[in-house]
C-alpha cells in the first residue's frame, strides 16, 4: 500500500547547526514530493519540491535528496534559526484514476534551541 | 501567504449537528482539495474538485460532500456530526503546476 513515514518523531537542534529531517516512502510509482513546514495554529506552508526524475535540489537555506533505490527522502536546513521551529512533513504525490492526492506522514517536530 | 483563505477559523458544533465549511483558492487556480489533519497526525486527503466537479476521493464516508463554485471557491460539508470529525479542516488549491498551497485551515471541535 501507499505509505509515507518519517523516522524521528522530534528532532532538537540548537541555533546554527544543520539539521537533516528524513522521510520514506514505500510507492515506488511517486514521482513528485513535497516538503511542508506546519508552524502552530497554520496550514502547511510548502518548502521544496522535487521530481523524481532528480536526485537533489536546493532551495534558500534548504536542500532536499532523493534517493529512490531505497525509496528515502530527506531535508537539509543550513544554520538552523529558531524560526524554523515547526513540524515538517514529507508529502508523496499518488496518481489515482486520474488526480493527484497528497500523501502525508505524521510529520517531524524541529526544535531549535537559542 | 499563500492567497488561498478558509472561514470560519474556527467552529464548535454538537454530535449530529450539520456543518459548512468555506475556502477561497489562490487565483488562477482550477483545482480544489480538502484534507482533515487530526491533532498530532499529518492530513489526511477527503477529496478533490476540478472545475465544480468531484474528481478523486479518499476514505471518507458520504456524509462528507462538497461543490465547487464557478469562481473556483469550494465548501466542504459534513453532515451527522461525530465526535472523532473533531480536526483541523484544510483546504489547498493548485493550478496547472503540481503544487498544492494551503490555507490556514478551520479548527472544528464536535461536542
Amino acid at each position: 500500500g501507499e505509505s509515507v513515514g518519517l523516522h524521528l518523531p522530534t528532532l532538537s537542534v540548537q541555533e546554527g547547526d544543520n539539521s537533516i529531517i528524513n522521510c520514506a516512502y514505500s510507492n515506488s510509482a511517486s514521482d513528485y514530493f513535497i516538503w511542508y513546514k506546519q508552524e502552530s495554529g497554520k496550514g502547511p506552508q510548502f518548502i521544496i519540491d522535487i521530481r523524481s526524475n532528480m536526485d537533489k535540489r536546493q532551495g534558500q537555506r534548504v536542500t532536499v535528496l532523493l534517493n529512490k533505490t531505497v525509496k528515502h527522502l530527506s531535508l537539509q536546513i543550513a544554520a538552523t534559526q529558531p524560526g524554523d521551529s515547526a513540524v515538517y512533513f514529507c508529502a508523496e504525490y499518488s496518481m489515482n484514476t486520474g488526480f493527484q492526492k497528497l500523501v502525508f506522514g505524521t510529520g517531524t517536530r524541529l526544535l531549535v534551541s537559542p | 501567504e499563500t492567497g488561498v483563505t478558509q472561514s470560519p477559523t474556527h467552529l464548535i458544533k454538537t454530535r449530529g449537528q450539520q456543518v459548512t465549511l468555506r475556502c477561497s483558492s489562490q487565483s488562477g487556480h482550477n483545482t480544489v482539495s480538502w484534507y482533515q489533519q487530526a491533532l498530532g497526525q499529518g492530513p489526511q486527503f477527503i477529496f478533490q474538485y476540478y472545475r465544480e466537479e468531484e474528481n478523486g476521493r479518499g476514505n471518507f464516508p458520504p456524509r462528507f460532500s462538497g461543490l465547487q463554485f464557478p469562481n473556483y471557491s469550494s465548501e466542504l460539508n459534513v453532515n451527522a456530526l461525530e465526535l472523532d470529525d473533531s480536526a483541523l479542516y484544510l483546504c489547498a488549491s493548485s493550478g496547472s503546476g503540481d503544487t498544492q498551497y494551503f490555507g490556514p485551515g478551520t479548527r472544528l471541535t464536535v461536542l
